[in-house]
Order: structure tokens, then C-alpha cells, then sequence
């Protein structure tokens, strides 16, 4: 079963960092480009990352450049992201999604599967 | 950034009607258009991708149209579990960027 975890959420200080956590099982990690996206509580969701498969194509969203950091590890099927600077407006569940399709880049068609995600708090 | 514009913003709607929801996008993005649904608590899952290929898996009452600007998510005849609210999100260019949702209730 293809399956993505996420781990490493929870409080943090406003000006704080985290690092979050994906662990991917079930497919080649390395063939796919992959991806964050976050939900404030109550709110849709909102695209804050992507890395292709070699690491040399990395993409984030405006809310986030500068603070954020994706990387992955391909030997540990992992992906990451670092997040620094942390404010209020952070505050939200963390999603890990694959691309849907096999490709050395995103392929523009949609993200699946997505994991549980983790919850990111930040507050005084 | 390419924002995405989706409409209605909720809807109610009985078991077995048609539902339609409309996406369109501030310019264009070919057919790199895709469909999500997530229900409360649960991660989103892929519905259709390309504006109008099915994901595996998913019941064929769901459909996708369009291309360029204007999308639609059609349910044919909608189910109990279909209550959900669903997300368009284009892939056509980074960042990527989701519609704001539609949450279809039950009437």
C-alpha cells in the first residue's frame, strides 16, 4: 500500500522553528516529485511546496519563500521541510502529497496520495 | 500566481440530484486543471486530473469538463458520501494554487 506519514508538528513560539517529517512506503520514493500543502483550521487548502526528484527543482509559495526549506532524502524516503520565522498565520495541518504521476518534475496532474498530515501550531 | 475562482461556495443538495461546480482560472492553463474532494477531518483525495480524467478508483457519476478558463465538476447523480466540499487546483504553473472549495450539504 502506497502510504506517506507525516511527523514533527506541534507548538511552537511565534519566531520559532520546526521541522517536519514525511516517511514514504509502498512506491519508489525517488521516481516522484513531491509535495507540501497546509490547511489553517476552518480555512481550504493552500500549496506551500514542491521538489522534483533529483532536488534540483524547488518551488514554494510567495506566504513561505525565504522561511521554508523542502529537501528530501531519497536513500531514507523521506521528504522534509524546514520552517523558520514562524508566525501566526502558520497555524495549520501540514499535508505530504505525491505527484500523481512518475516524472522527474511535477506533472501537473494532481497530487495522490496525500498523508494524515501533522499540526502545526504556533502561539505565546 | 494564477488565482482560482469556484462557484458556488456551498450548495444543498438531495441524494440523487446533479451537481454541478464551476472553476475558472484568472488565465489560461490548458487542461491542467484538477478536482479534489476531502471530508471533515480526513486528507484530500484525487478525483479527477487533466480537467477530465477519472482517477482510479473514483465512481464514474463524477466527471470533469473544460479547458483554458472555466472548468466543471460534474456529479451525476450525487450519493450519501459525496457530501464533502471539493477543490479545484491548477497545474500548469508554479505555485500551484487551489480554489477556495465548495462544500456540498445535504438538503
Amino acid at each position: 500500500e502506497e502510504q506517506l506519514v507525516e511527523s514533527g508538528g506541534g507548538l511552537v513560539k511565534p519566531g520559532g522553528s520546526l521541522r517536519l517529517s514525511c516517511a514514504a512506503s509502498g512506491f519508489t520514493f525517488s521516481r516522484y516529485a513531491m509535495n507540501w500543502v497546509r490547511q489553517a483550521p476552518g480555512k481550504g487548502l493552500e500549496y506551500v511546496s514542491s521538489i522534483s526528484t533529483d532536488s534540483r527543482y524547488i518551488y514554494y509559495a510567495d506566504s513561505v519563500k525565504g522561511r521554508f526549506t523542502i529537501s528530501r532524502d531519497n536513500a531514507k524516503n523521506s521528504l522534509y521541510l524546514q520552517m523558520n520565522s514562524l508566525g501566526a498565520e502558520d497555524t495549520a495541518v501540514y499535508y505530504c502529497a505525491r505527484d500523481t504521476e512518475v516524472s522527474p518534475a511535477a506533472s501537473g496532474f494532481g497530487f495522490d496520495p496525500w498523508g494524515q498530515g501533522t499540526l502545526v501550531t504556533v502561539s505565546s | 500566481d494564477i488565482p482560482m475562482t469556484q462557484s458556488p461556495l456551498s450548495l444543498s443538495a438531495s441524494v440523487g440530484d446533479r451537481v454541478t461546480i464551476t472553476c475558472r482560472a484568472s488565465q489560461n492553463i490548458d487542461f491542467y486543471l484538477n478536482w479534489f474532494q476531502q471530508k471533515a477531518g480526513k486528507a484530500p483525495k484525487l478525483l479527477i486530473y487533466g480537467a477530465s480524467t477519472l482517477h482510479t478508483g473514483v465512481p464514474s457519476r463524477f466527471s470533469g469538463s473544460g479547458s483554458g478558463t472555466d472548468f466543471t465538476l460534474t456529479i451525476s447523480s450525487l450519493q450519501p458520501e459525496d457530501f464533502a466540499t471539493y477543490y479545484c487546483q491548477q497545474g500548469y504553473r508554479f505555485p500551484l494554487t487551489f480554489g477556495g472549495g465548495t462544500k456540498v450539504e445535504i438538503k
